[in-house]
Formats: structure tokens, sequence, C-alpha cells
């Protein structure tokens, strides 16, 4: 069955270090998200993407926050400056269809589990 | 995004059938149902969907009330496996495109 794949699985970063948290979307979908979930709380969306660009975008993905597919694969998400708020599970979602707007299937990997020491 | 409410928790025993409601007064008409599930240290899985009619998947059954105003997410035979938090969300047609989670139902199930 195609997943969503995420790495790394845990990445552990100083205040202020940038990191890139990277998803491989499942083939064939053409729309991209990113979310987060602080421990102990609810998920959250941050992005989605679609087209090449940032179609929809929540209060959290402030500056510090970007999106990138750089290639026909790979789907990043990029924290310019970390700060320790930012520790949290982050994780990437695709569809083929756009959620919210059409009845469809979003398919979620395992997320990132990054901590900001 | 029209708002839902959900249980905090509930539990049941295994091999039995699991109800688990989801209240939507404000839902509008053109607002999908839809319910995904978190087990624990997992993303988000989707479970099943609806608009108005009730619909059933390999893995559950959703009702969805006449003036759809709630519905119920029905497990016909619970295992282990299917202890998780429960989130029953509404996506609009011409709403965000992210889902909006809200806390869940954290359904325990009991050997």
């Amino acid at each position: 069955e195609p997943e969503v794949t995420q790495t790394p699985s845990h990445q552990v970063t100083q205040m202020g270090q940038e990191v890139i948290l990277r998803c491989v979307p499942i083939s064939n979908h053409l729309y991209f998200y990113w979310y987060r979930q602080i421990l102990g709380q609810k998920v959250e969306f941050l992005v989605s993407f679609y087209n090449n660009e940032i179609s929809e975008k929540s209060e959290i993905f402030d500056d510090q926050f970007s999106v990138e597919r750089p290639d026909g694969s790979n789907f990043t998400l990029k924290i310019r400056s970390t700060k320790l708020e930012d520790s949290a599970m982050y994780f990437c979602a695709s569809s083929a269809r756009r959620q919210g707007r059409v009845n469809t299937e979003a398919f979620f990997g395992q997320g990132t589990r990054l901590t900001v020491v | 995004d029209a708002k839902t409410t959900q249980p905090n928790s509930m539990e049941s025993n295994e091999e039995e059938p699991v109800h688990l409601p989801c209240n939507h007064s404000t839902i509008s008409g053109t607002d999908y149902i839809h319910w995904y599930r978190q087990l624990p240290s997992q993303g988000p899985e989707y479970v099943i969907h609806g608009l108005t009619s009730n619909v059933n998947n390999r893995m559950a059954s959703l009702a969805i009330a006449e003036d759809r105003k709630s519905s119920t997410l029905i497990l016909h035979r619970a295992t282990l496996r299917d202890a998780a938090v429960y989130y029953c969300i509404l996506t609009s047609g011409g709403g965000a495109d992210g889902l909006t989670f809200g806390k869940g139902t954290h359904l325990i199930i009991q050997p």
C-alpha cells in the first residue's frame, strides 16, 4: 500500500538553528500539507501546497517557516531559526484531491519529532 | 469550518461494537463529515467520510442523522488495535484547505 514517508523520525536541534524536515508524498498525489502536534495537544494545520505554490497557510506558519518541492518526489518544511516552542511532532500529508473543498482522503506520514534545546 | 463536539473518552470491550458520537449542530448543507483516528505515536489515519447517506467501508460505518446535526462512527467489532483518538471533522466546500482537528474521543478498549 502506498504511504507517505518522513525523515528523520527524530531530530534534535539547538535553538536558533535551521532545520529541514523531509517528506516523500504518495507519487500520484497533487496536494501536500504540513501539520504539527505539540505534545499533548491537538493536531494543527500549518500549510497546504499545490502546483508548486502555497495554497493556504495558518497563523502558525509565519516567516520562519517555508516549504518547497525541490524535485518530483520530495516535499520539505524548513524552519529558519528554531525556537523552543517549535518542539513538536510534524506530520506531512498528501491527497489526490484538495482537502476541505472536495471530499478526499488525506494520507499522513508517521511524523518527525523535532526537539529544540 | 463548523464546530464538532465529541466526548473526551469512551471505553469498550474487545470484540464488541463501539458507537462514537459527534454533534455538529451548525453544519451547513455542503459540509462533509470526516472521521480520522490517531493511534498512539502515529500520524492521523483516514477512517470514513459522508455527506448525507450512511456509509460503510472495511474499517467502519458512518451513520448520519436525518437533520445532519449529528453522526455516529460505528466500529462493528472493536479490537485492541482500535484503541486510538477518533476525530470527527467537517470540511466545507468554501472553507480552508487544512483539516481542523479537535480534541477527539479517546477510545479505550478493554481485553
